[in-house]
């Protein structure tokens, strides 16, 4: 089993649709969770930080953590074609080998105007 | 934020030869990171390049094939050295910053190997 899934897509919407990305994973030892956008031919744009489970709100955008199921989700309110990116899902530890950073393989979004 | 530089951007090497690939970051930082981007995988570390001392590498990575100087606290070059096609990928600059450590990336530089 991967430390990380996440479902690579694509997964195409149309305007204004909320979308719902999704990454489980495995290491109990996660505790920093992260959403990044990499639009094509750019680097990954940290989106949302978060530390331990409930839900965090930036805008159009809420990540949402349960350590218990080992289950995290960004969520994309009214959605614009500007959001159309490969949205990577991250997370780490704290202390020993544990503070690298874990991915998630990316899932690749569109949105229809 | 932060502001991360890297040069080329893209490059076309031919096989057997080598590309060294520089970041430059706005402000002075301890650690700067090199990740590899293979088309449908994850993101995964290369090396941590600390000023001052010897790169970190992860398991699969050695540092005759991906050489990092860290000369500075605002400048890392990482070479991919005897190219082959398998080394055609994204590799990616960054650094941690911020209260939580916060992760951010460079653009990238695009390598493609024939």
């Amino acid at each position: 089993q991967k430390e990380v899934e996440q479902d690579p897509g694509p997964l195409s919407v149309p305007e204004g649709a909320i979308v719902s990305l999704n990454c489980t994973y495995s290491n109990s030892a996660f505790q920093y969770f992260m959403w990044y956008r990499q639009y094509s031919r750019k680097g990954p744009e940290l989106l949302m930080y978060t530390y331990s489970s409930g839900n965090k709100e930036d805008g159009r955008f809420t990540a949402q953590v349960d350590k218990s199921s080992k289950y995290i989700s960004l969520f994309i309110r009214d959605s614009q074609p500007s959001d159309s990116a490969t949205y990577l899902c991250a997370m780490k530890g704290s202390g020993g080998s544990n503070y690298k950073l874990t991915f998630g393989k990316g899932t690749l979004l569109t949105v229809n105007p | 934020s932060a502001v991360i530089s890297q040069k080329p951007s893209r490059d076309i090497c031919q096989r057997g030869t080598s590309l060294t690939i520089q970041c430059q970051v706005d402000s002075q930082v301890t650690m700067m990171f090199w990740y590899r981007q293979q088309p449908g995988q994850s993101l995964t570390l290369i090396a941590t390049a600390n000023q001052g001392s010897e790169a970190t590498y992860e398991s699969g990575f050695v540092i005759d094939k991906f050489p990092i100087s860290r000369p500075n606290l605002t400048f890392s070059t990482l070479t991919v050295s005897n190219m082959s096609p398998e080394d055609s990928s994204i590799y990616l600059c960054s650094l941690r910053r911020g209260p939580g450590n916060e992760q951010f990336f460079g653009p990238g530089t695009r390598l493609t190997v024939l």
